[in-house]
């Protein structure tokens, strides 16, 4: 049972390009989330999940893009990447979207836009 | 009031020294609340979950106050590893919704 895996652990990106963050979970989980986190903002919502086929904005959906295709997997796209999306991507997933529902984080991603 | 408030410390304690957090959260209908700990440079885990008026997992007791809105965590007898940020998150009202994080509160437990 790895949990919540996140791939890749660290990126570089100019800015402009796009890329997918990836997010995958095993332990059949019904809700699953992304979030950014930024010094001194803690951590705010991108997008979430409440199960397959279903997707909705978070605190922060400008740029990014989420599909939810299958139970497992949460892929967060970005789409032209600028400077102001450098920060740490979590993705999380918790058993069910109905309290009470602790969440799960991944390892986390470190994006760097330059 | 925001909706989840913290003090962002950090504090600063020798090991063995008792200290308390306070988290204070807006919604009145949140029912069940949770600590994570977040080490420097990780993902946050989940510490404890607090669902009516307290919770205590050996050195660590986790206290709710409806009336006054807000959580407590209490560290007795803290250790090094103790040292990481404390995330205090509360659900929205209801029985569905995200999960509220407050931007944690920073311990540093010195020698």
């Amino acid at each position: 049972n790895a949990g919540v895996t996140q791939t890749p652990k660290f990126q570089v990106l100019k800015t402009g390009q796009s890329m997918t963050l990836q997010c995958a979970q095993d332990m059949n989980h019904e809700y699953m989330s992304w979030y950014r986190q930024d010094p001194g903002m803690g951590l705010r919502l991108i997008h979430y999940s409440v199960g397959a086929g279903i997707t909705d904005q978070g605190e922060v959906p400008n740029g990014y893009n989420v599909s939810r295709s299958t139970t497992e997997d949460f892929p967060l796209r970005l789409l032209s990447a600028a400077p102001s999306q450098t920060s740490v991507y979590f993705c999380a997933s918790s058993r069910s979207y109905r309290a009470p529902y602790e969440q799960y984080f991944g390892p986390g991603t470190r994006l760097t836009v330059t | 009031r925001k909706e989840v408030e913290q003090d962002p410390g950090p504090f600063n304690v020798p090991e063995g020294a008792t200290v308390a957090f306070n988290c204070t959260y807006s919604n009145s209908a949140s029912q069940s609340f949770f600590w994570y700990r977040q080490d420097c440079r990780k993902e946050p885990k989940l510490l404890m979950s607090v669902y009516s008026s307290g919770n205590e997992d050996g050195r660590f007791t986790a206290q709710l106050n409806r009336a006054s809105q807000y959580i407590s965590l209490l560290i007795r007898d803290s250790k090094l590893s103790d040292s990481a940020t404390y995330l205090c998150v509360v659900p929205p009202g209801g029985s569905q919704g995200n999960l509220i994080f407050g931007k944690g509160t920073k311990l540093s437990v010195k020698p």
